[in-house]
């Protein structure tokens, strides 16, 4: 199975908003509404950001959303902050009971 | 709080065999489904194994079927990974986390390195 498609980079200024895209099929992202976001920052573990495509755990800033339309997920940061700058993943479950990754998004705050 | 704590990384020649742990605390282990994923060095996250509550439903990536097996104790709120038969491929970071549609918690990682 292929990962999930993200773009590669993406770069906004501070207080901008900015969206990263995950793309998937009817076997993932499509047929399911299990899609999480995952911030990662350089030599650290994963940390959740969403999950269930809109739902944010109580510790995460509400400046983060998450959302879904057919085959493809997308995860909104508004009001970027320096702090922001990381490696973003996106997952869903499968029609396999596993879970896909997408394959990472760099976002550099300008 | 909610802990993952991994352990048995190390260098190990293609073809041998290591079992990963990830030792659970914080919460009631055996009311979850944990999942291993792993990082090759400046690459994305891959979702390794998964396996359910009770032990008994497990599921594999591709790339592993066959060759690393995922399974619990819960009495020890412990998670295993034993990989056999190991490629050069399988280098990377093992991190344990809990969940099962998602991976809300995870582990520090356990490096394996599977020298070409």
């Amino acid at each position: 199975q292929s990962a999930l498609t993200q773009p590669a980079s993406v770069s906004g200024s501070p207080g901008q908003s900015l969206t990263i895209s995950c793309t998937g099929t009817s076997s993932d992202v499509g047929g399911y509404n299990f899609v999480s976001w995952y911030q990662q920052h350089p030599g650290k573990a994963p940390k959740l950001m969403i999950y269930d495509v809109t739902n944010r755990p109580s510790e995460v800033s509400n400046r983060f959303s998450g959302s879904k339309s057919g085959n493809t997920a997308s995860l909104t940061i508004s009001g970027l902050q320096a702090e922001d700058e990381a490696d973003y993943y996106c997952s869903s479950y499968t029609s396999s009971s596993t879970l896909i990754f997408g394959g990472g998004t760099k976002v550099t705050v300008l | 709080q909610v802990q993952l704590v991994e352990s048995g990384g190390g260098v190990v020649r293609p073809g041998r065999s290591l079992r990963l742990s990830c030792a659970a605390s914080g919460f009631t282990f055996s009311s979850f489904g944990m999942h291993w994923v792993r990082q090759a060095p400046g690459k994305g996250l891959e979702g390794v194994a998964v396996i359910w509550n009770d032990g008994i439903d497990k599921y594999y990536a591709d790339s592993v079927k066959g060759r690393f097996t995922i399974s619990r104790d819960n009495s020890k709120n412990t998670v295993y990974l034993q990989m056999n038969s190991l490629r050069a491929e399988d280098t990377a970071v093992y991190y344990c986390a809990r969940g099962m549609t998602t991976a809300d918690y995870w582990g520090q990682g356990t490096l394996v390195t599977v020298p070409s």
